[in-house]
């Protein structure tokens, strides 16, 4: 079974960066896009991004351009996702998944809770 | 604000079926771009529930099922179930973002 497996929680203050990991298994890391998405509390979902996990190329929603930054670690199967210059509106939980094309965003990261507060 | 707008809520009694709309454009669903619907539980990640409009992935029920048509898509749950009561989202490709989730329905079974 294909899984994604995000790092903890973090706790960052106003201008922070926060860097949360996806660590792929049981599938082919190089074959798929990974996508981020968040959801802030109680609010729907919101696309940040994606990698192309062979090339490390990005694409990232115009929102975040300039703030987000996406990488990848073949060696280990990880995606990450940083953020910098948080705000408090920042605080969501931060999903991983996995791109198929036209089959969707087949499998999900359990989702890691960033909190911004100073 | 999302540019796939959705109802913020559809309800039923079980054994039902309801329907939610996912409303765009021309610059999305109306430019023949996939739709894809997601469901998620409370404090549990979004699970695929429908690819490319009206497919359903392995182990989803056949009581889900989805259908688009102009610039809007839908998804229907026949035979409703307590189990059905979570959030439910659609998701397109359009030229300003690329990738767009609707604004999210909430399910609830009376």
């Amino acid at each position: 079974q294909v899984q994604l497996v995000q790092s903890g929680a973090e706790v960052q203050k106003p201008g922070a960066s926060v860097k949360v990991s996806c660590k792929a298994s049981r599938y082919t890391f190089t074959d798929y896009y990974i996508h981020w998405v968040r959801q802030a509390p109680g609010q729907g979902l919101e696309w940040l991004g994606r990698i192309d996990p062979d090339s490390g190329g990005t694409n990232s929603a115009q929102k975040f351009q300039g703030r987000v930054t996406m990488t990848r670690d073949t060696s280990i199967t990880t995606a990450y996702m940083e953020l910098s210059s948080l705000r408090s509106d920042d605080t969501a939980v931060y999903y991983c998944a996995r791109w198929t094309g036209h089959l969707g965003l087949d499998y999900w990261g359990q989702g890691t809770l960033v909190t911004v507060s100073s | 604000q999302s540019v796939l707008t959705q109802p913020p809520s559809v309800s039923g009694a079980p054994g039902q079926r309801v329907t939610i709309s996912c409303t765009g454009s021309s610059s999305n669903i109306g430019a023949g771009s996939d739709v894809h619907w997601y469901q998620q539980l409370p404090g549990t990640a979004p699970k695929l529930l429908i690819y490319g409009s009206n497919n359903r992935p392995s182990g989803v029920p056949d009581r889900f099922s989805g259908s688009k048509s102009g610039t809007s898509a839908s998804l229907a749950i026949t035979g409703l179930q307590a189990e059905d009561e979570a959030d439910y989202y659609c998701q397109s490709y359009d030229r300003s973002s690329p990738y767009v989730f609707g604004t999210g329905t909430k399910v609830t079974v009376l």
